[in-house]
Parts: C-alpha cells; sequence; structure tokens
C-alpha cells in the first residue's frame, strides 16, 4: 500500500513562492504526479517525475528525491488564480495512482 | 464536446433509491476510472476498466455497480446508498493503464448526497 503526506493548508501572498511537500512511503515506485484541483471542478495534470531531480514548466517547477520518498511542488510568482488544491499522487505499478489528501494554497493579494 | 463529461453533476437521493452516474469520453482513451472523493481525504480508487474490461475493483461494497459498455462511456449504478457515501465521484481517463508519463484526464464530478 502506500501513504502520502502532505500539509493540509498553505497561504501565501500574490507574487511569492510557496513550496508544497509531498512525502512518500510505498512497496514499488512508478511515478509521482501533481494536480490541481479548482473548487468544484475537475483534477488538472500539472507534472510528473520518474527520475530524480527538478522539472521546470514555466511557473511551476517538481522535484523527485526516490531515495527519501520527497517531492515539492514550487509555485512561483504566485497569482490569485493559483488557489486550489493541489494533489501529490504517486503510481506504484502499472496503474494504481494513490493521491495524498490534498493542499489547499490560498493566494492573497 | 472535449475532453470527460460527467452526467448528473448533483444527485440527492434517498437510501432506497436507485440511479446512475454517467461519463463519457471524448478521449479516444482505452482506459476509463472511477474515484471517490471525500472531504480532506485522499481519492480512493475504485474501479478501472481498460478495454471495457475491469481490472480493478478495489474492495468497493456491491451497491457500487460498474459497467462499461464501450471504451467511451462508463457508468457507475448506484443502489441502497448509506449517507457515508456522499461524496463527488469523479471519472477519468487515460490513454492505457501502462506505466510512463500515463496521465489522467478528469471530469469534473458528480456530488451525490444520500438522505
Amino acid at each position: 500500500g502506500q501513504n502520502i503526506d502532505q500539509p493540509t493548508e498553505m497561504t501565501a501572498t500574490e507574487g511569492a513562492i510557496v513550496q508544497i511537500n509531498c512525502t512518500y512511503q510505498t512497496s514499488g515506485f512508478n511515478g509521482l504526479f501533481w494536480y490541481q484541483q479548482h473548487a468544484g471542478e475537475a483534477p488538472t495534470f500539472l507534472s510528473y517525475n520518474v527520475l530524480d531531480g527538478l522539472e521546470e514548466k514555466g511557473r511551476f517547477s517538481s522535484f523527485l528525491s526516490r531515495s527519501k520518498g520527497y517531492s515539492y511542488l514550487l509555485l512561483k510568482e504566485l497569482q490569485m488564480k493559483d488557489s486550489a488544491s493541489y494533489l501529490c499522487a504517486v503510481r506504484d505499478g502499472d496503474y494504481k495512482l494513490s493521491f495524498g489528501a490534498g493542499t489547499t494554497v490560498t493566494v492573497r493579494a | 464536446e472535449t475532453g470527460v463529461t460527467q452526467t448528473p453533476r448533483h444527485l440527492v437521493m434517498g437510501m432506497t433509491n436507485k440511479k446512475s452516474l454517467k461519463c463519457e469520453q471524448h478521449l479516444g482513451h482505452n482506459a476509463m476510472y472511477w474515484y471517490k472523493q471525500s472531504a480532506k481525504k485522499p481519492l480512493e480508487l475504485m474501479f478501472v476498466y481498460s478495454l471495457e474490461e475491469r481490472v480493478e475493483n478495489n474492495s468497493v461494497p456491491s451497491r457500487f455497480s460498474p459497467e462499461c459498455p464501450n471504451s467511451s462511456h462508463l457508468f457507475l449504478h448506484l443502489h441502497t446508498l448509506q449517507p457515508e457515501d456522499s461524496a463527488l465521484y469523479l471519472c477519468a481517463s487515460s490513454q492505457e493503464i501502462g506505466s510512463g508519463a500515463n496521465v489522467l484526464t478528469f471530469g469534473a464530478g458528480s456530488r451525490l448526497t444520500v438522505l
């Protein structure tokens, strides 16, 4: 099974940087995903990491350390529209994707 | 339409009712999934279908019955539900169920309330 931990809530100011940490304990590892979910909407894919290191995609970056069972999602130049829940998910086999409970990020003016 | 469409978006039902949730994807994907999302809890995988064959039934009570008539449609039939089944039910699809950057595309969900 999987145990995936991430903070429940984070608050940051518009224009700032926020880092959302995710730690996991798994019986296997076959990739880590980050999804964004606005209230009342579908989760949407943000990033995928399977090898150690940093993946950058515009204002968003995701980092993975497999040996530490650790990932983070970095959101830079925060905008009000970035207020959402951010879901960390780990795939342990061919298709089973296990999710954390999500981190609600609130961006304040 | 594009993407993954779920209907109805909201459903209120009594414990003795029978209802169904519908999911349709227009992405040409071969795999479809049902997830349950309860407040402050992780998404729970319920069922997985690959090419219309069920490959996962994740210890889900029999009051939830999935149906996948073709690779574009997925249903979740509901009967004699309990109040604790109230949640957001998310449908998702992916190109296949294999490994790699196999990204799930989610629908907006069906918000179910059981009275």
